[in-house]
């Protein structure tokens, strides 16, 4: 199985302020990386897909990048909605394996 | 606009069986491969099962495997996980989702069903 390891577990940021999360993958993924946003009590939302395509309706303050087994997403300019929890996910081949998420968290 | 809705969740005793179903709508569902994805409570997302869209082809997480079976019927929209011999380590929210084509994401996911299973 490809295992996704993802980081930081946890992150605090202001408002306005930009992040990065990063994704690795145990074997080359060939750009196969999907990111969802989740956020408390709701269920996941599609950010990107194919490591740098932006699904329809995601504001492009966000943006996915990388190749092989590294892979980011990148937050501009952070919205209060954009606190919540992220995921990257082997989108290779099953079984179809998530990261350990990304708490974004106000600081 | 589509709408995936999942029922049948709810307490189970451990060794017991429970069936899932997930309503969709607002798209062509047999053109799609469809899944199930779980999650443990405060725990990450965890893919369970595929289903191709004419459900010629399956795919489960190995824990599942001989315990789960994934089905879907294309004439009433709907896709189902039957989820036997269950154990206390199955319990989470499980989330129909519609897979997107050619790549292994999930575009639309449905709100959930608890599933406990707990003596």
């Amino acid at each position: 199985d490809i295992q996704m390891t993802q980081s930081p577990t946890s992150l605090a940021a202001s408002v306005g302020e930009s992040v990065t999360i990063t994704c690795l993958a145990s074997e080359d993924i060939y750009g196969s990386l999907v990111w969802y946003q989740q956020k408390p009590g709701k269920s996941p939302q599609l950010l990107i897909y194919g490591a740098t395509i932006l699904e329809d309706g995601i504001p492009s303050r966000f943006s996915g990048s990388g190749s092989d087994t590294q892979y980011s997403l990148k937050i501009n300019s952070l919205q209060p909605e954009d606190f919540a929890s992220y995921y990257c996910q082997n989108g290779l081949s099953t079984p179809f394996t998530f990261g350990s998420g990304t708490k974004l968290e106000i600081k | 606009e589509v709408q995936l809705v999942e029922s049948g969740g709810g307490l189970v005793q451990p060794g017991r069986s429970m069936k899932l179903s997930c309503a969709a709508s607002g798209f062509t569902f047999n053109n799609y491969d469809m899944a199930w994805v779980c999650q443990a409570p405060k725990k990450g997302l965890e893919w369970v099962a595929t289903i191709s869209y004419d459900g010629s082809s399956t795919y489960y997480r190995d824990s599942v495997k001989g315990r789960f079976t994934i089905s879907r019927d294309n004439a009433k929209s709907t896709l189902y996980l039957q989820m036997d011999s269950l154990r206390s380590e199955d319990t989470a929210t499980y989330y129909c989702a519609r897979q997107g084509p050619q790549l292994g994401y999930f575009d639309y996911w449905g709100q959930g069903v608890m599933v406990t299973v707990s003596s």
